[in-house]
Order: structure tokens, then C-alpha cells, then sequence
């Protein structure tokens, strides 16, 4: 079964919109990390938000924040004010096994490449 | 700090010649990660070190990739020999210990393209 599940391959937005980005994931451990990259066409990844599996309140990091609902196994992103420079592949990914410290690999999704139309 | 650097940026080779991708990690990060993108796999993890010793290279295809970290302030993964469906581009990643979760940090990649 995959981990990490974006069932977005694309989206589109208008300028100045808010824009929110699917992802679920599986896991069996009890804490865990959540992160959001985006990967503009450039191609280096660039790391927007994290969330931990026991914050108890959503991430948020300027315009982006993270919709964390734990029991649907959900991290969506949302992009608020989108602007033209967001047009990019974004990934979501975990890490599990935080509480042990025994795995500390980062586990991707397959992305979502966001488009904003002026 | 001038982040996690990788080298070289872009390389074209021909199948069957040996490929060595390089790797800076950040300074007193203790994880290196190497990460393959494609368009049909997306990211995997090939292999990742702590401390300079491997942990897990599960990830890794087959025997002609190899990695190695010498020290704290290097990496390479090696393909020898390389051969098209090697193809990709090649992440770099670093991480510190402790309780910051989110300190990983790629570098730009290498866009491997063999011919």
C-alpha cells in the first residue's frame, strides 16, 4: 500500500485564490512527521511546512498552512493568496518512527503540479 | 551556511562508463540521505547514512550502485556501469539530529542522463 497518497496529479487556480492540495497517508506508528516541499520547474526542492503528529494545532507558515486531521489520515496544504510563483510540483511526505528515532528517511508522495493562471 | 551542496549539476555519459555523483552535506548535519527522481518512480530513497555509516540501502537498484561517506563532509554514489534507465536526477539531502524534525535540507540535484 502506498504511504503517501496525492490523488491530484493537477490543479489549476486563478491569481489571488486560495488553492488546497490533497494528502493522505498510512502509517501504523504513533508519531510521525508531515512535510510539504514544492519543486518549481528550476528543480531544487524547497521545504514550506512540517507537522508533527501531536501538534495539536495546524502548521502554519505565511501563506501556507497545513489542514491536519489525524484521524482521516489527512494533511492537506493550503495555499492562501496564490500568486504566479507558485506554479510548481508539490510534495507531500513523512517520516515515521519519530519516538523511537529508528527511521529517519523521508517517504514522498507522487505530487500535484500546481498551475496559477493570471 | 551555503546549504547542501551537490556535484556535478548536470552530467551526460555514455551506457557503460563509470558516473560518480558528490555530495557536501550541511555542516553538523549527521544524516545524508542520497534520493533518485523520475518521472515514472517519483522520489525514492536509494540509501542513507548516520554518522558516516550506512543504515539502510534497501533503496539501492542493484549492485552497480555504490555509495560511500568517507567523512562528515562527504558523499558519492557511484554507477559503474551506467546505463540508460539510470537516468534521472540525483538528490542529495542532509538532516540534524535531535528534536528539529524538519531539518532536511536537498541540494539542487544532478541531472544524470546516460546515452
Amino acid at each position: 500500500a502506498q504511504k503517501i497518497t496525492q490523488t491530484q496529479p493537477g490543479m489549476f487556480v486563478q491569481e489571488k485564490e486560495a488553492v488546497t492540495l490533497d494528502c493522505t497517508y498510512d502509517t501504523s506508528d504513533q508519531s510521525y512527521g508531515l512535510f510539504w516541499y514544492k519543486q518549481p520547474s528550476s528543480g531544487e526542492m524547497i521545504f514550506l511546512i512540517y507537522q508533527g503528529s501531536y501538534d495539536e494545532q495546524n502548521a502554519t507558515e505565511g501563506r501556507y498552512s497545513l489542514n491536519f486531521q489525524k484521524a482521516r489520515k489527512s494533511a492537506n496544504l493550503v495555499i492562501s493568496a496564490s500568486q504566479l510563483g507558485d506554479s510548481a510540483m508539490y510534495f507531500c511526505a513523512m517520516r515515521e518512527g519519530i519516538s523511537s528515532g529508528s527511521a529517519r528517511q523521508l517517504t514522498f508522495g507522487s505530487g500535484t503540479q500546481l498551475t496559477v493562471l493570471p | 551556511d551555503a546549504g547542501v551542496i551537490q556535484s556535478p549539476r548536470h552530467e551526460v555519459t555514455e551506457m557503460g562508463q563509470e558516473v560518480t555523483l558528490r555530495c557536501k552535506p550541511i555542516s553538523g548535519h549527521d544524516y545524508l540521505f542520497w534520493y533518485r527522481q523520475t518521472m515514472m518512480r517519483g522520489l525514492e530513497l536509494l540509501i542513507y547514512f548516520n554518522n558516516n555509516v550506512p543504515i539502510d540501502d534497501s533503496g539501492m537498484p542493484e549492485d552497480r550502485f555504490s555509495a560511500k561517506m568517507p567523512n562528515a563532509s562527504f558523499s558519492t554514489l557511484k554507477i559503474q556501469p551506467s546505463e540508460p534507465r539510470d537516468s534521472a536526477v540525483y538528490f542529495c539531502a542532509s538532516s540534524g539530529g535531535g528534536r528539529n524534525n524538519y531539518g532536511y535540507t536537498f541540494g539542487s540535484g544532478t541531472r544524470l542522463t546516460v546515452v
